[in-house]
Parts: structure tokens; sequence; C-alpha cells
């Protein structure tokens, strides 16, 4: 059984730094893209970073690039998300997840974290 | 403001047909990407539901199809329950970006 663990989140300042972790278990971890994505109080999805297999190809949405850095580590099966410069804005709930074969599906979501920015 | 559009609500008694849209442009759908749809009960994490446009997963009801034309992609739902009252989101692809619809909050009446 797929299964995506996060860890990490909590209650930080404005300005403030945080990691996430993501354990995967379930499936071969190197075989896959994974990718991060939140979702703010009340709001919708939002898709923050993606990692390839072998960690060449990594993508970032506009608003967190130069302050998040996605990662991961295949020998341990489990994705990071380093979060620098953190704003009020970036508070939400914070979910792993696994892109599919097909093309480019998410076919597996973690529980999710919630990271709050607030003074 | 989501590069993909949806409706924020729709609604439909127990039994009905409701349809979701999920509108884009040339960049995204226009452009041939693939649309995939998630369901997200509340307080869970979100579920895919719909795959490259018109594919369901492993135990997904056939009760949900999509469609894809042009900009436009649709999750249409048949005999509703009200179990399926849920927020509903589409995806797909642009330009080095992952995109989500804003979501549509499905009412079962």
């Amino acid at each position: 059984e797929v299964q995506l663990v996060e860890s990490g989140g909590g209650l930080v300042q404005p300005g403030g730094s945080l990691r996430l972790s993501c354990a995967a278990s379930g499936f071969i971890f190197s075989s896959y893209w994974m990718t991060w994505v939140r979702q703010a109080p009340g709001k919708g999805l939002e898709w923050v970073a993606n990692i390839n297999q072998d960690k060449s190809q990594i993508y970032y949405v506009d608003s967190v690039k130069g302050r998040f850095t996605i990662s991961r580590d295949n020998a341990k099966n489990s994705l990071y998300l380093q979060m620098n410069s953190l704003r009020a804005e970036d508070t939400a709930v914070y979910y792993c997840a696994r892109f599919g074969k097909n093309n480019w599906e998410i076919d597996y979501w973690g529980q999710g974290t919630l990271v709050s920015v607030s003074s | 403001q989501s590069v993909l559009t949806q409706p924020p609500s729709v609604s439909g008694a127990p039994g009905q047909r409701v349809t979701i849209s999920c509108t884009g442009s040339s960049s995204n759908i226009g452009a041939g990407h693939d649309v995939h749809w998630y369901r997200q009960l509340p307080g869970t994490a979100p579920k895919l539901l719909i795959y490259r446009n018109t594919n369901r997963p492993s135990g997904v009801p056939d009760r949900f199809s999509g469609s894809k034309s042009g900009t436009s992609a649709s999750l249409a739902i048949t005999g509703l329950q009200a179990e399926d009252e849920a927020d509903y989101y589409c995806q797909s692809y642009d330009s080095s970006l992952w995109v989500f619809g804003g979501g549509t909050k499905l009412t079962v009446l």
C-alpha cells in the first residue's frame, strides 16, 4: 500500500524557516517524480514544487522561488521541502504527493502538514 | 486568479446529473495537455478521480466521467449521491507550471 506521511509543520514567525519531510513507503520511491502541493485555509490547491527521480529536474511556482528548496533522498525514501524567509501567505496545509506514470496526474497524496506563519 | 477556471459552486438533487467545467487557454488545455480531476472531502487530502481527461483509476465508479474539447474540460457525475458532496479540482500543465483550477464545491440538495 502506497503511503506518504508528512511531518515538520508548525507555527513559525515571519522570516523564519521550516523543513518539511515526507516518508514514502509501499512503492519504489526512486522511480517517481514527486511534488509538494499546498492549500491555504479555506482556499484551493496550489502546486509548489516538483522534483524528478534523479534530482536533475526541479521546478517551483514563482512565489516560492529563491525561498523554498525541494530535495529527496532515494536511499531513505524521503522527500523534503526547506522553507526559508517564510511569509504569512505561506500559511497552508502542505501535501506531499506522487506523480503517476501517465501524464502528470497526482495519484497519491499524503495527509498533509499544517504550516502557520504568524507573529 | 487561477489559470484554470471552474465555477465556484454547483448543486443537484440526489439521482441527478451535474457537470463541472474547467476552462483553460491555448497554453494549457488548448495546447493538448491532459486534464486530471480530484475530489476533496472535507478535512481530507484530495483523491484522484479522473486522469488523462477521460480515465478512471481503479475503484472510481463509472458515475464519474471526464471529457475534453478545445480549451476546456468537464467532469460529469450521474446518479448524484449525498457522499458526492465535496470540492472538485481540475489540474493540467502550462509552460513548466503545474496548475489547478480554483475548485468547485458540489452541494447535494
